[in-house]
C-alpha cells in the first residue's frame, strides 16, 4: 500500500535557526513528491514538487528539498526560518490518477 | 484566477442530517478530488472524479455520496450526518491537465456534527 510517513508530528525551531521536515515514502515506484505549507485556517499552498531529475529542488519562500531514492525520502530544508513560516506542513507522494496520499503532517512552531 | 470555490465555507448541522458541500473549478479540468483533514491524520481522499459521470471510491468514502454531472462541479453529500464527519473538507484539481499529480486546493469547508 502506498505510504507517506512523517515522523515529527511538532518541531520547534528559533527565529533565525536552520530546519529540516522529515518525509518518508512507500511506494512501488518512485512517485511524483510534493511539500505544501497550510497556515492557519487557510487552504494548501504548493512549497515545491519532484518529478524527475536533479534531486535537489527549490521551492518557494526560501525552501528546497532533497530527494534520495536510496533512503526513500523527500526531506524539505531552509537555511534561517522566519517567524512566518509557523504553519503546518504535509509532505505527499503520487501523480496517478487517484490523487495524492499525504502524510499527517508536521506542525512548526518558531521560537522568538 | 477564481480556480477552486468551495460552499459553505463553514457549516454546522446536527446528527442525522443530509449535508452538501459544493465545489466549482472554473478550469474544466477532468480531474477533481475530495479530501478530508482530521488532527493526526493529515488529509485523506473520500472520493475522486475523471470526469463528468465518472467517480470512484478513496480511502475513507463510508457515508459519503458523490455525484459530477457537470465538469466544473464535484458536490459532496453526507446523507445522514455523523459525529465523526465532524472536519475539514477539501476540494482538489490538477493546476492543469498535464500538472503530473500537482494539485490546486480550495479554502476547505469546515463542517461540525452536533
Amino acid at each position: 500500500a502506498q505510504s507517506v510517513t512523517q515522523p515529527d508530528i511538532h518541531i520547534t525551531v528559533s527565529e533565525g535557526a536552520s530546519l529540516e521536515l522529515r518525509c518518508n515514502y512507500s511506494y512501488g515506484a518512485t512517485p511524483y513528491l510534493f511539500w505544501y505549507v497550510q497556515s492557519p485556517g487557510q487552504g494548501l499552498q504548493l512549497l515545491l514538487k519532484y518529478f524527475s531529475g536533479d534531486t535537489l529542488v527549490q521551492g518557494i519562500k526560501g525552501f528546497e528539498a532533497e530527494f534520495k531514492r536510496s533512503q526513500s525520502s523527500f526531506n524539505l530544508r531552509k537555511p534561517s526560518v522566519h517567524w512566518s513560516d509557523a504553519a503546518e506542513y504535509f509532505c505527499a507522494a503520487g501523480g496517478g490518477a487517484d490523487g495524492l496520499t499525504f502524510g499527517k503532517g508536521t506542525h512548526l512552531i518558531i521560537q522568538p | 484566477d477564481a480556480g477552486i470555490t468551495q460552499s459553505p465555507r463553514y457549516k454546522i448541522t446536527e446528527t442525522g442530517r443530509q449535508v452538501t458541500l459544493m465545489c466549482h473549478q472554473t478550469w474544466s479540468h477532468s480531474y477533481m478530488f475530495w479530501y478530508r483533514q482530521d488532527l493526526g491524520h493529515g488529509l485523506r481522499l473520500i472520493y475522486y472524479s475523471a470526469a463528468a459521470d465518472i467517480t470512484d471510491k478513496g480511502e475513507v468514502p463510508d457515508g459519503y455520496v458523490v455525484s459530477r454531472s457537470k465538469t466544473e462541479n464535484f458536490p459532496l453529500t453526507l446523507e445522514s450526518a455523523t459525529r465523526s464527519q465532524t472536519s475539514v473538507y477539501f476540494c482538489a484539481t490538477p493546476r492543469t491537465e498535464l500538472s503530473n499529480g500537482e494539485l490546486f486546493f480550495g479554502e476547505g469547508s469546515r463542517l461540525t456534527v452536533l
